[in-house]
């Protein structure tokens, strides 16, 4: 089973529509997520971290966590062309302080005007 | 804003050949990690630091690896004879690590071609 699971797409939505990523990881101990998003040929660029269950909102971007079904989404509202990326899913598990992150193949959104 | 900066930004080398990929970290930040990414690939954990040793290495980090701090500012990730499956984005991120800050931040990446 892989450590960090997404839906590498492509995520196909129109212009102002609700994007939905979704994640799922292994190792029932995990304890801080997080979604990054990746331009074509540059870096991770964090957009959210998440630590509890529940929801999590920054602007257009909710983080939505269930410990309990090992799930992590990020929900994109009113997305632009400008959010077509991939997104990254990756989860710190618990134990050490070295705190690395493990990473999902990521979701291929792209936005269409 | 602060960011992490790498450089180069492209490194082309022989294989055989020793590279040093260079990363300044965020400059009040504690803990510094090197990842890479093989095209098409998920980003990969290769290696954390913090204060002056490694603090975790992936099975990627084999002997041919070395990372250093050299000064307060620098974190540089070496690689003694590079072979073709070396080819790949090298990122450097660093985390706060104060009052439970986990977020890490990545510099914008080295490509390395290995020919």
């Amino acid at each position: 089973q892989k450590e960090v699971e997404q839906n590498s797409g492509p995520l196909s939505v129109p212009e102002g529509a609700i994007a939905s990523l979704n994640c799922t990881y292994s190792d029932r101990v995990s304890q801080s997520f997080f979604w990054y998003r990746q331009y074509s040929g540059k870096s991770p660029e964090l957009i959210m971290s998440i630590y509890s269950n529940g929801d999590k909102e920054d602007g257009r971007f909710t983080a939505q966590l269930n410990k309990a079904s090992q799930y992590v989404s990020l929900l994109i509202r009113d997305s632009q062309p400008s959010d077509s990326a991939t997104y990254l899913c990756a989860v710190r598990k618990s134990g050490g302080s070295n705190y690395k992150l493990t990473f999902g193949k990521g979701t291929l959104l792209t936005v269409n005007p | 804003e602060p960011e992490v900066t790498q450089t180069p930004s492209h490194q082309v080398t022989q294989m055989g050949q020793e590279v040093i990929l260079r990363c300044v970290p965020i400059s009040n930040h504690l803990y510094f990690y090197w990842y890479r990414q093989i095209l098409g690939q998920k980003v990969e954990f290769l290696v954390s630091f913090y204060n002056n040793e490694i603090s975790e290495k992936s099975e990627i980090f084999d002997d041919q690896f070395s990372v250093e701090r050299p000064d307060g500012s620098n974190f540089t990730l070496k690689i003694r004879s590079t072979k073709l499956e070396d080819s790949a984005m090298y990122f450097c991120a660093s985390r706060a690590g104060q009052g439970g800050a986990y977020e890490q931040y990545f510099g914008p990446g080295t490509r390395l071609t290995v020919t």
